[in-house]
């Protein structure tokens, strides 16, 4: 049984570029959540996706946008990149709303030029 | 908005002795649930072990413990019996019970295991 899997799982990005990095659910889960981690940092919320839509958001700009496809996978989009925006990007799967366990892929790395 | 706070950002332990990793949060919520996870170098985050609050036993996992004080907001981790391959990242993560489904995570505790 495959994990969460994140593709790419390193990406270099010049300033002002767009970006999109993808997730693929563990088999069974139907609810995406992307989360930022800082070097240093816990990671923070970015949003969550269920049912094709975004459920809920944390406190990110809307240069941060995101897409849930019917078989579950998702990917978040980042525009006009920030120097600030260089950190590990993590997706975690879950089943339901009710859910007591994420599992967690091992992220893409993002380095802004 | 939850907070967590790990006041450990480093910790260091014997192999085969114990150690003890602090957590703390702050919520007004009743209902909700406490985890610890591993980030080891491959990046992945790895449950380890799951505290529901309206539950007073302490969760433990083989050689994976925790003291939850529910009136203190303490959520300690406790690692027995400790192994190389126990060094890592830990995060201590909160999720609410009620409203929204995020985990608002602590900043970490980098634990590194003696030979």
């Amino acid at each position: 049984d495959a994990g969460v899997t994140q593709s790419p799982t390193h990406l270099i990005k010049t300033r002002g570029q767009q970006v999109t990095l993808r997730c693929s659910p563990k088999s069974g889960h139907d609810t995406v959540s992307w989360y930022q981690q800082a070097l240093g940092q816990g990671p923070q919320f970015i949003f969550q996706y269920y049912e094709e839509e975004e459920r809920q958001r944390g406190n990110f700009p809307d240069r941060f946008s995101g897409h849930q496809f019917p078989n579950y996978s998702s990917e978040l989009n980042v525009n006009a990149l920030l120097l600030g925006d260089s950190a590990l990007y993590l997706c975690a799967s879950s089943s339901g709303t009710g859910y007591t366990e994420a599992f967690f892929g091992q992220g893409t790395r993002l380095t802004v030029v | 908005a939850q907070t967590v706070t790990q006041s450990q950002p480093e910790m260091s332990v014997q192999e085969a002795e114990t150690v003890t990793l602090s957590c703390t949060y702050d919520t007004s919520e009743s209902d909700y649930y406490l985890f610890w996870y591993k980030q080891p170098p491959s990046r992945q985050m790895i449950l380890v072990i799951r505290q529901e609050a309206y539950k007073q036993q302490n969760a433990t996992e083989n050689r994976f413990s925790v003291n939850f004080q529910k009136a203190a907001k303490s959520f300690s981790l406790k690692i027995s019996d400790s192994q190389l391959g126990d060094a890592a990242m830990y995060f201590c993560a909160y999720r609410s019970g009620y409203t929204g489904n995020q985990f608002y995570f602590g900043t970490g505790t980098s634990l590194t295991v003696i030979p």
